[in-house]
This record gives structure tokens, C-alpha cells and sequence, in this order.
């Protein structure tokens, strides 16, 4: 069972412009959510991470907005440069044991 | 500070075969994780160690998969036998244990093709 619903499946932005990646949840137990990069042939790599307490948080070019009542969050990265093109999943984890469960990723393009 | 080591990087086998794949966490990390990551999709967690104590193998194949972390450092994956849905990256990762064990550090993978 996805317990994360992760979208669009790919993305094409062009330099410069802003990248939208949008994920929702079922499990209202899960407390914490990160966003992990991946490019190819490397694991995947923490890139922000937010609380459900907070709506927002920034972290240089990338911003995380969170929507409790909706069960919703999404990535934006401001600025998009080629050297983000990778592949972004979002994931959730709930309790002490910290388990990820993953959305199914969104591979992003930023073209020159 | 070193990252976690995985190895080997490739692996391809006939089906029916066995095939073991080995990981290093980073040093004082508590916490390791196993995941299978099938090509598109998101990883998904096989299998979590607390030392060298297995917290959850609830999504873990146990009539062919099997993990084992000894010393409470080192980590072996083991497939026998190996099956063609069982092509896929299987990722390592590991966290300190508490608190500061939000952020898990993933492996590079090994990618495993099954003929």
C-alpha cells in the first residue's frame, strides 16, 4: 500500500526557472518529512527536511511548504540550475524508529 | 569523515542463483538499513538493524532473503535463490540511534540484474 503519492513522475524546467514537486500522505502519524536527492548511480542524499508544525521551511534555493489539514507537501526550488537535474523523492517517517517510506520519485531536467 | 561503503557495486547472476551483498556503515552509527530500490520506483525498506538487533524485517522476503549484522557494525544481504523481480539497487544506509537518527545516509547501491 503507497502511503506516499508522489507528482509529476518527471519534470522539464528551463535555467532559471522554479520547480514544483508535490507529495501526499495517508499515514496522519507520520512526523517527519524529508526530501532526499538522488542522481544517478549515487544513493539517495537528505536535501531539507520539515516538521509537520511548521508550514515552511527554506534552506537556500530549496523551500518546503507543508499543509497539515490537506495531508500535503511540496519541494520548490527557486533559481533551478542545470547541476539539479536528479531525481527527487519525498519521503515520511513516523516514531522512534525513523523507518522511510518513499514516494516514487520525480526526475527532474533543468535545461541550460 | 567516511560515508557508507557498499560492495560489490555490480552484481549479475542467472535466477536461481545465490548472490550476498556487503555494507559499512558510517563509524558509531547504531542504526542500518537495507532497502531494495526497483528501477522507478522509491526505495523500499527490507530489513532495519539497532545494533546488531533487528528492529523491523516485517518487509523482508524470508523464505529467500536473509541479513545478518553480527558485530553491530558491519552487514551482509544475502538472496538465495535469486529470482528475476529481484533485479533492483539494494541500498545501505545508516543513522545514529535517538534523536539525532532523523537523517539516514544512504550507500552508493549495488545493482543487481538477474537473467
Amino acid at each position: 500500500q503507497q502511503q506516499v503519492k508522489q507528482s509529476p513522475q518527471s519534470l522539464i524546467v528551463q535555467k532559471g526557472g522554479i520547480s514544483i514537486i508535490n507529495c501526499a500522505y495517508e499515514n496522519t502519524a507520520f512526523d517527519y518529512f524529508p526530501w532526499y536527492q538522488q542522481f544517478p548511480g549515487k544513493g539517495p542524499a537528505l536535501l531539507i527536511a520539515i516538521r509537520p508544525d511548521v508550514s515552511e521551511k527554506k534552506e537556500g534555493r530549496f523551500t518546503i511548504s507543508f499543509n497539515k489539514s490537506a495531508k500535503q507537501f511540496s519541494l520548490h526550488i527557486m533559481d533551478s540550475q542545470p547541476g539539479d537535474s536528479a531525481t527527487y523523492f519525498c519521503a515520511a517517517t513516523v516514531g522512534s524508529a525513523r523507518q522511510l517510506t518513499f514516494g516514487s520519485g520525480t526526475q527532474l531536467t533543468v535545461l541550460p | 569523515e567516511a560515508g557508507v561503503a557498499q560492495s560489490p557495486r555490480y552484481k549479475i547472476i542467472e535466477k536461481r542463483q545465490s548472490v550476498a551483498f556487503w555494507c559499512n556503515p558510517i563509524s558509531g552509527h547504531a542504526t542500518l538499513y537495507w532497502y531494495q530500490q526497483i528501477l522507478g520506483q522509491g526505495p523500499k525498506l527490507l530489513i532495519q538493524f539497532q545494533n546488531n538487533g533487528v528492529v523491523d524485517d516485517s518487509q523482508l522476503p524470508k523464505d529467500r532473503f536473509s541479513a545478518e549484522r553480527l558485530k553491530g557494525v558491519d552487514s551482509t544481504l544475502k538472496i538465495q535463490p535469486a529470482k528475476l523481480e529481484d533485479s533492483a539497487v539494494y541500498l545501505c544506509a545508516s543513522s545514529l540511534y535517538g534523536a539525532g537518527g532523523n537523517t539516514q545516509y544512504f550507500g552508493p547501491g549495488t545493482r543487481l540484474t538477474v537473467l
